[in-house]
């Protein structure tokens, strides 16, 4: 299982984008890369998820470097409901090994 | 995306009892799941339970202590037996997607063992 490597915190003005990045240098080929949130005291949300192209949903988009060692969550309009913990996951099997993700703190 | 529900949301125990948590989704699907949120923590995969066959246990994880049933595509439960107060946690569980492996999760048990 590939290992990640997620900024502890990060801060956003409400409004503006939000950037997460996520270093997967030891990423297999084969391997996807998925974006979760856990709003606190609720269970984890699907956001996106991607294996070589950049990807967007109604929810955000994720952008995938060409060597796919790391990766970048945007939310593009960042809101209050959006402070949360974010992680980044790659699997190919369907079994998810959370790492300790990145606390989002969206201010006013 | 599945709608799942999870009993109890939270319970309060005593050390060396049991108590058995259900999972019960709104469609069928082949894999779900069994994950621990220890206080502050980030998620820990407990095991896979697919219908039909045992569960695969995750290392640190062993069937005595965290027994699984999955008697249909719909349902499931997570035992966790013998607790002591190093099992207080947040006992989740989540399904497999239709069209990839993505997975959506239920609202999780709050377990606080005294």
């Amino acid at each position: 299982d590939a290992k990640t490597t997620q900024p502890p915190s990060m801060d956003c003005a409400e409004g503006r984008a939000a950037n997460l990045p996520c270093n997967h240098s030891t990423i297999s080929g084969n391997e996807y890369v998925y974006w979760y949130r856990q709003i606190h005291s609720q269970g984890p949300q699907y956001i996106i998820h991607g294996l070589k192209n950049n990807e967007t949903n109604e929810m955000a988009s994720l952008i995938i470097t060409e060597d796919r060692k790391s990766s970048t969550l945007i939310l593009p309009h960042a809101t209050l409901r959006d402070t949360a913990v974010y992680y980044c996951v790659p699997s190919n099997t369907g079994k998810l090994i959370f790492g300790q993700g990145t606390t989002l703190q969206v201010k006013p | 995306s599945a709608v799942i529900s999870q009993k109890p949301s939270r319970d309060i125990c005593q050390r060396g009892t049991s108590l058995t948590i259900q999972c019960q989704v709104d469609s069928q699907v082949t894999m779900m799941f069994w994950y621990r949120q220890q206080p502050g923590q980030s998620l820990t995969l407990i095991a896979t339970a697919n219908q039909g066959s045992e569960a695969t246990y995750e290392s640190g994880f062993v069937i005595d202590k965290f027994p699984i049933s999955r008697p249909n595509l719909t349902f499931s439960t997570l035992t966790v037996s013998n607790m002591s107060p190093e099992d207080s946690s947040i006992y989740l569980c989540s399904v497999g997607g239709r069209l990839s492996y993505e997975q959506y999760f239920g609202p999780g048990t709050r377990l606080t063992v005294t």
